[in-house]
């Protein structure tokens, strides 16, 4: 059985690009789930995907959006990169997305914004 | 809103100590669900436990043992006899029933463990 994977590792970007993180859910889960995490802090939530469409939003703005496609992959995308928006974005998926449901965590994607 | 303290920055203890985690959190749910997590230096996030808020049950996993107290909104977490492979950053998180599956975390206890 794969796990979470994210994809790329690392990324390099100045501020005001766009950049596009992609994420493979665990065989079998419907549901992802994505996190910023900002050096030093805990997880973040983004938002959440289920069957396609989010099913959950925390407190980012609209320039961070997302997609899931008919095999539960997932996009983050992010336009007008900011400074602050240098952290590791984590992946995690669900089978369900009820709460008692472990979350299963990718590598993450260490974005860093120059 | 729901928020996750945990008090504790950083733990350096040496190996075979036992040592605790501390973990409190605030929400007006009366039913909700209590993670731990360990995130080793590669990053991903690793499950250790999850507990029902009706479940006051103490839980014992080998080292790990965690002791949850609805009355005081702690849900702390012991090793035992402390190994250098437990040297990491561990989090504490929460979700409610209701809505997404959102979890919401502190922000994490880094344990050192020395030889």
């Amino acid at each position: 059985e794969t796990g979470v994977t994210q994809s790329p590792t690392h990324l390099i970007k100045t501020r005001g690009q766009q950049v596009t993180l992609r994420c493979s859910s665990q065989s079998g889960h419907n549901t992802v789930s994505w996190y910023q995490q900002a050096l030093g802090q805990g997880p973040q939530f983004i938002f959440q995907y289920y069957r396609e469409e989010e099913n959950g939003r925390g407190n980012f703005p609209p320039r961070f959006s997302g997609l899931q496609f008919p095999n539960y992959s997932s996009e983050l995308n992010v336009n007008a990169l900011e400074l602050d928006d240098s952290a590791l974005y984590l992946c995690a998926s669900s089978w369900k997305r009820e709460a008692s449901n472990e979350q299963f965590f990718g590598p993450g994607t260490r974005l860093t914004v120059l | 809103a729901q928020k996750v303290t945990q008090a504790q920055t950083e733990i350096s203890v040496v190996e075979k100590e036992d040592v605790t985690l501390d973990c409190v959190y605030e929400t007006r749910d009366t039913t909700y669900y209590l993670f731990w997590y360990k995130q080793p230096p590669s990053g991903e996030l690793v499950f250790l436990i999850r507990r029902n808020s009706f479940d006051e049950q103490n839980e014992i996993s080998g080292r790990y043992s965690w002791n949850f107290q609805k009355s005081t909104s702690s849900f702390n977490f012991t090793i035992t006899a402390s190994q250098v492979v437990d040297s990491a950053v561990y989090f504490c998180a929460l979700v409610r029933i209701q809505g997404a599956q959102k979890l919401v975390f502190g922000q994490g206890t880094r344990l050192t463990i020395n030889p």
